[in-house]
C-alpha cells in the first residue's frame, strides 16, 4: 500500500511542552488532514490544508505544508495529557483515485 | 445519526467463516469509506461510495471481499472464507460530499474482527 510516513515514529514529552509531527507523503495531493485516533479506534479529524495553503491554525494547533518537498507539520503547542494518541496524516492522492492515504502514524505520550 | 455507527464492536469468528460488518453514517452524507487497520498500522482504504455506487474499490484486497450500500445509505462489508490474515479492526467513515471536495471525513468506532 502506498502509505505516507510520519516521524517520529513515538515521541514523549512533558506536559507543557511543544510537540511537533512530520508526515511526508509520495503523490500529488488535492489536501492533507490530521487525525488523532485514541485505543486504536475512531479516529477524529483535526484539521486540513489545502494544497494552496502553506500554515493553517486550530487553537493548539498549527498545521504547514509543503508541496515541493511532500511534507506537511503538525505542531501541538502547550501540550496536555488528554493529547496522548497516534496521529495521522491523510493524503487524498489527486487527481485520479478516491483514496485516502494515511500514513503509519506518530504515537505521542504526554507526561503529567 | 449523531455520529457513524459500526456494528458489532467485535466480531470472533472461525476461519473460513462469513461475516458481515455493517456501517451506519452520518444522516445525509454521500461518500462512505471503509478502512482496514492492523495493530501499528494507519488505516488502509478498501472502499469509497459516492451514493449507491463503489467509485473505487481498487484496496479491496481480494474476491473475498465484497461492500454494499443499496440505498445509498446503510453499508455492509462481506468477508467469505476468513482467514486469520483478515483479523484486524474494521474502520468507516462518511463524509458530505466525498474526496476531491475537501469535506471532512467521521469516523465510526470501528469493528475489531478477529479469525481464529
Amino acid at each position: 500500500s502506498q502509505q505516507g510516513e510520519e516521524d517520529p515514529q513515538a515521541l514523549s514529552i512533558q506536559e507543557g511542552e511543544n510537540a511537533t509531527m512530520n508526515c511526508s507523503y509520495k503523490t500529488s495531493i488535492n489536501n492533507l488532514q490530521w487525525y488523532r485516533q485514541n485505543s486504536g479506534r475512531g479516529l477524529v479529524h483535526l484539521i486540513l490544508i489545502r494544497s494552496n495553503e502553506r500554515e493553517k491554525h486550530s487553537g493548539r494547533l498549527r498545521v504547514t505544508l509543503d508541496t515541493s518537498k511532500k511534507s506537511s507539520s503538525l505542531l501541538i503547542t502547550a501540550s496536555r495529557a488528554a493529547d496522548t494518541a497516534s496521529y495521522f496524516c491523510a493524503t487524498d492522492d489527486w487527481p485520479g483515485t478516491y483514496k485516502y492515504i494515511f500514513g503509519t502514524g506518530t504515537r505521542l505520550k504526554v507526561l503529567a | 445519526g449523531a455520529g457513524v455507527s459500526q456494528t458489532p464492536s467485535n466480531k470472533v469468528t472461525e476461519k473460513g467463516k462469513y461475516v458481515e460488518l455493517r456501517c451506519d453514517p452520518i444522516s445525509g452524507h454521500t461518500a462512505l469509506y471503509w478502512y482496514r487497520q492492523s495493530l501499528g498500522q494507519g488505516p488502509e482504504f478498501l472502499i469509497y461510495f459516492q451514493g449507491t455506487g463503489a467509485a473505487d474499490d481498487s484496496g479491496l484486497p481480494n474476491d473475498r471481499f465484497f461492500a454494499v450500500r443499496p440505498e445509498g445509505s446503510v453499508s455492509t462489508l462481506k468477508i467469505q472464507r476468513t482467514e486469520r490474515g483478515d483479523s484486524a479492526v474494521y474502520l468507516c467513515a462518511s463524509s458530505l460530499l466525498g474526496p476531491g471536495e475537501g469535506d471532512t471525513q467521521y469516523f465510526g468506532p470501528g469493528t475489531r474482527l478477529t479469525v481464529l
